[in-house]
């Protein structure tokens, strides 16, 4: 079974320029997160999309950071523009909506952001 | 969610068991104990969850006090490989299929030595 792909791996950008990260679940996941991890700290939810709507974005800087899901499929999270705190990798999960491990989340390999 | 504390490193050598410790004393009724571990430059990976019976999968052995209030995570016979830093969380079940996010603390960095 694939896992859950993500693009780019790496991307470096300067401060005030924007980016863009795909992810593509694995097949079937209606339940699609973002996660930001700054170096030394655990992951923090950004946004969680069930299908194409989103669940929780209560985290999520609204002001630079946008995120959508449009077919209920694929999902792109897009920085504009990036500040320098914004260097960190972002994670991208998803999980189904049967119960019991079938609700296990699982994660990608990460889009390291570095802005300088 | 209820928080959990671990501590955040701990050690083992190679071939013997790791014992990770988590406290999880204001757990709710329908709160999970779940684990996972993030070795270096890759994505979290899902180890086990339990509720509150011990529960063991070919990764590892979850073990949960009576009182759900701590549990242990064991890794039977460590390798090189299990360094890593391993997080436990606690996950509320919400009704039907529907689960809460996973809060990720700071976690406990395994070191496996030779």
């Amino acid at each position: 079974e694939a896992g859950v792909a993500q693009s780019p791996r790496y991307k470096i950008i300067e401060k005030r320029q924007s980016v863009a990260f795909w992810c593509n679940p694995i097949s079937g996941h209606a339940t699609l997160y973002w996660y930001q991890q700054i170096l030394g700290q655990g992951p923090k939810l950004l946004i969680q999309f069930q299908n194409n709507g989103v669940v929780d974005d209560s985290q999520l800087p609204k002001d630079r950071f946008s995120a959508e899901r449009l077919k209920g499929v694929d999902s792109t999270l897009k920085i504009q523009p990036a500040k320098l705190e914004d260097s960190a990798v972002y994670l991208c999960a998803s999980s189904s909506l049967r119960g019991g491990k079938g609700n296990t989340i699982y994660f990608g390999e990460g889009s390291w952001l570095t802005v300088v | 969610d209820a928080k959990t504390t671990q501590p955040p490193s701990m050690d083992c050598a190679e071939g013997r068991a790791a014992n990770l410790p988590c406290n999880h004393s204001t757990i709710s009724g329908n709160e999970y104990v779940y684990w996972y571990r993030q070795i270096h430059s890759q994505g979290p990976q899902y180890i086990i969850h339990g509720l509150k019976n011990n529960e063991t999968n070919e990764m590892a052995s979850l073990i949960i006090t009576e009182d759900r209030k701590s549990s242990t995570l064991i890794l039977p016979h460590a390798t090189l490989r299990d360094t890593a830093v391993y997080y436990c969380i606690v996950r509320v079940a919400l009704g039907g299929t529907s689960y809460g996010k996973l809060t990720f603390g700071q976690g406990t960095i395994l070191t496996v030595h030779p």
